[in-house]
């Protein structure tokens, strides 16, 4: 049981540039979901998943792009990364959508210059 | 990682002593509440959660405490040891997927 698996764990990106960060989880959970942790700041809701091809936008979606084709993975896509974007991006999955907390991701460093 | 730690409120505790980390939540029709380690370059982990119909919960060395009336959790830690220096943070339910995060505390640990 890997739990909930992220990659990569650092990226540098150039304005403009397009990435996808990748997010797998072998627990069958039905909710996942991408926030992104900023100095001073709580975790910001990206996007989430209900279940395989069910995705919505959270507090802070624009720039960002999720698919959920599957169960097990949930890729976040920057469309055309910004300075603004430089962030820590955690995925995290939970068995609900509430009432059972989530199993997080260990993160993605991703600095846009 | 550390840069999220940059401009938390830190509680320092010497080794042995028990630690009090507080929380004031924003939403009074949050029913759920969980408390989350976050250890450097690592995601925040699960340690305790309590609903509303409770005003404590204990689990191994950690106890959470929920007051309603002030909108306040508090996560006790007993004998705080090495190990339990990091960002600790709470997040509260206010129904469905949409927890709201606290901003967090550093929990240093001296020897």
């Amino acid at each position: 049981n890997a739990g909930v698996t992220q990659t990569p764990k650092f990226q540098v990106l150039k304005t403009g540039q397009s990435m996808t960060l990748q997010c797998a989880q072998d627990m069958n959970h039905e909710y996942m979901s991408w926030y992104r942790q900023d100095p001073g700041m709580g975790l910001r809701l990206i996007h989430y998943s209900v279940g395989a091809g069910i995705t919505d936008q959270g507090e802070v979606p624009n720039g960002y792009n999720v698919s959920r084709s599957t169960t097990e993975d949930f890729p976040l896509r920057l469309l055309s990364a910004a300075p603004s974007q430089t962030s820590v991006y955690f995925c995290a999955s939970s068995y609900n959508t509430g009432g059972s907390g989530y199993t997080f991701g260990s993160g993605t460093r991703l600095t846009v210059v | 990682g550390e840069s999220v730690g940059l401009h938390l409120p830190t509680l320092s505790v010497q080794e042995g002593d028990n630690s009090i980390i507080n929380c004031a939540y924003s939403n009074s029709a949050s029913d759920y509440f969980i408390w989350y380690k976050q250890e450097s370059g690592k995601g925040p982990q699960f340690i305790i959660d309590i609903r509303s119909n409770m005003d404590k919960r204990q689990g191994q060395r950690v106890t959470v405490l929920l007051n309603k009336t002030v909108k306040h959790l508090s996560l006790q830690i007993a004998a705080t040891q090495p190990g339990d220096s990091a960002v600790y943070f709470c997040a509260e339910n206010p129904g469905t997927y949409k927890y709201i995060f606290g901003t967090g505390t550093r929990l240093k640990v001296l020897a």
